[in-house]
């Protein structure tokens, strides 16, 4: 397709249960970002991919978070034994570089914890 | 550090004009803003550099005061299809990767 596609849309797990949450990015992109959108808050960031840099996992809330890009392309953010408060909106974007200014977003994968 | 919108809300009659403001504890470089319809991927609307640009699409411009460390985002006789939360990301580098966001500005555009 065209724009940034997540897999699934939506997803309600139980308290304690994994889940992984993937992310392709428009083809060419360079930089991938994920952020989570909870209820009445803003966009929060939490981990960016540019090319075969470091990723800066800066934003990531505990270590029951962690990602991956395979090949410089399709992203996968995976939580760990998942918690209430992890249940939001996560939200991947790509942009053409890392300076690049405008932020390309797929439609999110909302994650219930039950 | 997180910048701060307002108003909260909004409700407009289409043709009406609305005004959104962003602003900043913090030096800025950069302000984006987006606008999000509910169940939707925000989509980009423009960014603003230092040096107090003012850009314009279509019918929403904006303006970014440095020394205010504010950006103002205007809409003029505002359409149906404005509706939507609208939110601010702020840079105080020269690139996305930090942009700290608003908590939005849901706006609602009635006939």
């Amino acid at each position: 397709g065209a724009g940034v596609s997540q897999s699934p849309s939506n997803k309600v797990t139980e308290k304690g249960k994994d889940v992984e949450l993937r992310c392709d990015p428009i083809s060419g992109h360079t930089a991938l970002y994920w952020y989570r959108q909870s209820l009445g808050q803003g966009l929060e960031f939490l981990i960016y991919f540019q090319g075969n840099s470091a990723p800066d996992k800066s934003g990531l809330p505990s270590d029951r978070f962690s990602a991956e890009r395979t090949g410089g392309s399709v992203s996968t953010l995976t939580i760990q034994r998942t918690q209430q408060e992890d249940s939001a909106v996560y939200l991947c974007a790509s942009s053409p570089g890392p300076n690049t200014g405008e932020l390309f977003f797929g439609e999110g994968s909302r994650l219930t914890v039950l | 550090q997180q910048p701060v919108q307002s108003p909260q809300a909004v409700i407009l009659r289409e043709g009406e004009d609305a005004v959104i403001n962003c602003s900043s504890s913090k030096a800025l470089y950069s302000v984006h803003w987006y606008r999000q319809k509910h169940g939707e991927a925000p989509v980009f609307l423009m960014i603003l550099l230092k040096g107090g640009e003012q850009k314009g699409h279509e019918k929403i411009s904006a303006s970014f005061n440095e020394k205010k460390q504010q950006s103002s985002l205007y809409l003029t006789a505002s359409q149906l299809s404005y509706s939507g939360t609208y939110f601010c990301g702020t840079s105080n580098a020269g690139n996305n990767r930090k942009l700290i966001w608003g908590l939005g500005t849901s706006l609602a555009v009635n006939p």
